[in-house]
């Protein structure tokens, strides 16, 4: 069966300070990989997404970057952090290559990770 | 880009009540469709969706939804509801595009039900 993990569940950062999230699947292979961040009260923003190894495409733009530097592997990074940037980080991944184009669209939340920037 | 509402975004309930969350997303040639819940500070985890065949669709914990395509809706429902129902209910829609490799979600901004004794 497939897993996915995050680390660290819960970050308390300064101001202008780096960040490194990190996102691991299991179990399958060639990933739809997504990063998506919950802010309070603002539902779901998706933030990256990547169907292959280096590829990402943003949706926003914003002090944040993706990278993808294995198969299954998907890290979220800044080099300084706002204070805007406090939310609930979440990775999520579908099936890369599917019979069923439906099956493409079901997404896998990770237990998401809990930045907080003071 | 597809939209998604729902038009709640709290709904308070008495346990062993009936419960309706309700979600409407714009038109398309066609949908797939959605419902996550999220406990607090975990992720979300996929309660039912619809891909095609019956309207009508049963999910776990003994909730289900209809899909409608006239009114472009998507509404969830549970006849009796329990305390440990209490989280929040996101609805999301993907365009389903056939020769796509990707599975592009839109959410709505999420219902949260709270179920008091």
């Amino acid at each position: 069966s497939q897993t996915i993990h995050q680390w660290p569940a819960t970050l308390v950062q300064p101001v202008g300070s780096p960040l490194s999230l990190e996102c691991t699947v299991e179990g399958t292979s060639n990933p739809n990989l997504y990063w998506y961040r919950q802010a309070a009260g603002r539902g779901l923003q998706l933030l990256f997404y990547s169907v292959g190894i280096g590829q990402i495409s943003s949706e926003v733009p914003q002090n944040l970057s993706a990278s993808r530097p294995q198969d299954r592997q998907f890290i979220l990074s800044s080099k300084k952090l706002l204070l805007s940037d406090s939310g609930f980080y979440l990775c999520a991944w579908s099936r890369g290559l599917a019979q069923w184009v439906g099956h493409l669209d079901t997404q896998y939340f990770g237990p998401g990770t809990r930045l907080t920037v003071l | 880009a597809q939209s998604v509402t729902q038009l709640d975004s709290q709904v308070p309930v008495f346990e062993e009540a009936p419960v309706e969350l309700r979600c409407n997303y714009s038109s398309s040639v066609s949908v797939y469709l959605f419902w996550y819940v999220q406990y607090p500070n975990q992720g979300l985890q996929l309660l039912l969706k619809y891909l095609s065949g019956s309207t009508l669709v049963k999910g776990i914990n003994g909730f289900e939804a209809e899909f409608n395509k006239s009114q472009t809706s998507f509404h969830l429902r549970k006849p009796s509801v329990h305390i440990s129902d209490t989280a929040e209910y996101f609805c999301a829609v993907s365009e389903g595009r056939r020769g796509s490799t990707l599975g592009r979600l839109y959410f709505g901004r999420g219902t949260q039900l709270t179920v008091w004794p």
